[in-house]
């Protein structure tokens, strides 16, 4: 099946720095990939979706000068979370989409970034 | 009212025992659906599509009510192994591929 990685896995940084999850597709171009994140029980929150190329589309509440997605090749998109504060502390999942040929809903997922902001 | 709601559980299962639970879902255009199993701290995975005819995939078995909006999982002998958080995803029609993800029915199954 399709592969998609994370980097890094988990980070802890200090509040007020700024901090870059890559996800990669591996074995197949992603036309689209999302960004989620997800608090401590608690569902899966969309934050954004990015086409290759262009810019990303926010979800409602989710800043996009605070959480910078760049999708600059079909197998790697970036999300950076700037000035982290505590509360930015979650578990951040990225999901890849292949292209229409491999079919348009399937959305393959990294195994997430755990950060922690102190 | 949330686009899909879960019973969050737990569900406490005997080993061997048959479980089920629903997931309701509040647009009516939705047109696909999907179980997901996501293990503590780690990333959603994909455990079957749900089609409108029902279907089975070994132990587990999905059906889906249009008119009530509903789709439902069973998963039959249970396994320890099934411990898990059942999400349930809606792609509402005209979202693109676009997922809306309940909130998780959590299943821990005891020898």
């Amino acid at each position: 099946g399709a592969v998609v990685s994370q980097h890094p896995s988990w980070v802890i940084c200090k509040s007020g720095t700024s901090v870059k999850i890559e996800c990669r597709s591996l074995d197949f171009q992603a036309t689209t990939m999302f960004w989620y994140r997800q608090f401590p029980k608690q569902s899966l929150m969309l934050m954004a979706t990015s086409n290759e190329g262009s810019k990303a589309t926010y979800e409602q509440g989710v800043e996009k000068d605070k959480f910078l997605i760049n999708h600059a090749s079909l197998t790697l998109s970036t999300l950076t979370v700037t000035s982290a504060h505590p509360e930015d502390s979650s578990f951040y999942i990225c999901s890849a989409s292949a292209s229409a040929s491999r079919g348009t809903d399937t959305q393959y997922f990294g195994p997430g970034t755990r950060l922690t902001v102190l | 009212r949330k686009e899909v709601e879960q019973d969050p559980g737990p569900f406490n299962v005997p080993e061997g025992a048959t479980v089920a639970f629903n997931c309701t879902y509040s647009n009516s255009a939705s047109q696909s659906f999907f179980w997901y199993r996501q293990d503590c701290r780690k990333e959603p995975k994909l455990l079957m599509s749900v089609y409108s005819s029902g279907n089975e995939d070994g132990r587990f078995t999905a059906q889906l009510n249009r008119a009530s909006q509903y789709i439902s999982l069973l998963i039959r002998d249970s396994k320890l192994s099934d411990s898990a958080t059942y999400l349930c995803v809606v792609n509402p029609k005209g979202a693109g591929n676009k997922l809306t993800f309940g909130g998780g029915t959590r299943v821990l199954v005891k020898p």
